[in-house]
C-alpha cells in the first residue's frame, strides 16, 4: 500500500540551529516527492519537489531535500532556522500520471529563541 | 492575482444540517481536490475531479458530495450522514493532469467547520 511516514510529530530546535525533518515513503512506482509547509489556520505552500535527476533539490526559504532511493527517504533540511520557520511540515508522494497525492501526518516545528 | 478562494472561512452548523463549502479557482487548472485535515491526521482525500462533470471518490468520501459543473468551481457538501464533520477542509487544484508529471497542488486557505 502507498504510504508516507513522518516519524516525528513535534520537533523543537533553537533559532540558528540546523534542522532535519524525516520522511519515509512506500510506493510501488517511481515516486514524485514533495514537501509542503502550513502556517496555523492556513493552506499549504509548496517548499520543493523531486521528480527526477539530481537527488538533492533546492526549495524556497533556504530549504533543501535529498532523495535516497535505497532508504526510501526524502528528508528536509535547513542549515540555520529562523523563528518564522515555525509551522507544520508535510511530506507527500505521487507518481507520473497519477492524480492522487498521499500526505504524511505532518511534523510540527517549534523554534526556541 | 491567480489563486484559490475558499468560503466561508469559518462555519458553524447544527447536527443534522447539510452545509456547502465553496471553492473557486482562477488558475485555469484542470484538476481540483478536497482534503480534510484533523489534528495529527495529516490530509485525507475526500473527492477529486480531473475534468468538468466528472469526479472520483477519495479515501473518505462517505457523507460528502461534490459537483463540477464549471472548470473553476468545485463545491463540497457535508451532509448529515457525515458522523464527525468538525474539521478543517482544504481545497486544492493542479494544472498538470495528463501532462506526464505528478501534480503540484495549489491550496486555498481552508474552511473550518464546527458542528454544534
Amino acid at each position: 500500500a502507498q504510504s508516507v511516514t513522518q516519524p516525528d510529530i513535534h520537533i523543537t530546535v533553537s533559532e540558528g540551529a540546523s534542522l532535519e525533518l524525516r520522511c519515509n515513503y512506500s510506493y510501488g512506482a517511481t515516486p514524485y516527492l514533495f514537501w509542503y509547509v502550513q502556517s496555523p489556520g492556513q493552506g499549504l505552500q509548496l517548499l520543493l519537489k523531486y521528480f527526477s535527476g539530481d537527488t538533492l533539490v533546492q526549495g524556497i526559504k533556504g530549504f533543501e531535500a535529498e532523495f535516497k532511493r535505497s532508504q526510501s527517504s526524502f528528508n528536509l533540511r535547513k542549515p540555520s532556522v529562523h523563528w518564522s520557520d515555525a509551522a507544520e511540515y508535510f511530506c507527500a508522494v505521487g507518481a507520473k500520471g497519477d492524480d492522487k497525492i498521499i500526505f504524511g501526518k505532518g511534523t510540527r516545528l517549534h523554534i526556541l529563541p | 492575482d491567480g489563486g484559490i478562494t475558499q468560503s466561508p472561512k469559518y462555519l458553524f452548523r447544527k447536527e443534522g444540517q447539510n452545509v456547502t463549502l465553496s471553492c473557486e479557482q482562477n488558475l485555469n487548472h484542470d484538476a481540483m481536490y478536497w482534503y480534510r485535515q484533523d489534528p495529527g491526521q495529516g490530509l485525507r482525500l475526500i473527492y477529486y475531479s480531473q475534468i468538468v462533470n466528472d469526479f472520483q471518490k477519495g479515501d473518505i468520501a462517505e457523507g460528502y458530495s461534490v459537483s463540477r459543473e464549471k472548470k473553476e468551481s468545485f463545491p463540497l457538501t457535508v451532509t448529515s450522514a457525515q458522523k464527525n464533520p468538525t474539521a478543517f477542509y482544504l481545497c486544492a487544484s493542479s494544472v498538470d493532469r495528463g501532462g506526464g508529471g505528478a501534480n503540484v497542488l495549489t491550496f486555498g486557505a481552508g474552511s473550518r467547520l464546527t458542528v454544534l
